[in-house]
């Protein structure tokens, strides 16, 4: 299985920062890199797939880098609805996996 | 706009088999490929496995002794069977289709998940 491991686990940040959140995977998986954002109670909402590619209706805010073993989710200017738990997710081979998650937290 | 529900029941005893149902509204089962991912505090997000509507399936190894996964096209359903469960087994349970862009593959929409206790 292709491991994947997020760095932070939790970060505390104001509104109108700019957060950069890590994604690191065992093996190359090209850019078969999804990010999702999970609020509480809530099932996860997909931000951007293919490492880059923001997903329709998700806002510019949001970007995505990265090939091969790591990668970047960055969320300019922060929103107070972006306080959430964010998880990357390979899509490389089966089993798909994803990271542990980072929480996104108010300071 | 396609949504999909998950139901079954909320508490299983240990040992016995977990059921559930994901329905799918707003669009045909067809032509895509149809999730089950569990998540529990102890493990995160776990992928349990997929199956398309021609019944073609792919399961998670960690998993694949105790799990099934059907569908149903004419009713826009597929299921999942969990066997032998314990209370490892306990999560909340989400259905997702995946979907995909140039071979890039994603779960881009999302049941609102339910959660299962296994306890006697």
């Amino acid at each position: 299985d292709i491991q994947m491991t997020q760095s932070p686990s939790s970060l505390s940040a104001s509104v109108g920062d700019r957060v950069t959140i890590t994604c690191r995977a065992s093996q190359s998986i090209s850019s078969y890199l999804n990010w999702y954002q999970q609020k509480p109670g809530k099932a996860p909402n997909l931000l951007i797939y293919a490492a880059s590619t923001l997903q329709s209706g998700v806002p510019s805010r949001f970007s995505g880098s990265g090939s091969g073993t790591d990668f970047t989710l960055t969320i300019n200017c922060l929103q107070p609805e972006d306080f959430a738990t964010y998880y990357c997710q390979q899509s490389y081979n089966t089993p798909l996996t994803f990271g542990g998650g980072t929480k996104v937290e108010i300071k | 706009q396609v949504q999909l529900q998950e139901s079954g029941p909320g508490l299983v005893k240990p040992s016995e088999t977990l059921s559930l149902t994901c329905n799918v509204s707003g669009g045909s089962i067809s032509s895509y490929y149809w999730s089950w991912i569990r998540q529990s505090p102890g493990k995160g997000l776990e992928w349990i496995g997929y199956i398309y509507n021609t019944g073609t399936t792919n399961y998670n190894p960690s998993l694949q002794s105790r799990v099934t996964i059907s569908v149903d096209t004419p009713k826009n359903q597929f299921f999942l069977i969990l066997s032998s469960v314990t209370a490892a087994d306990t999560a909340m349970y989400f259905c997702a289709r995946r979907d995909y862009r140039s071979y890039y593959y994603y779960m881009d929409v999302w049941g609102k998940g339910t959660t299962v206790t296994v306890s006697s």
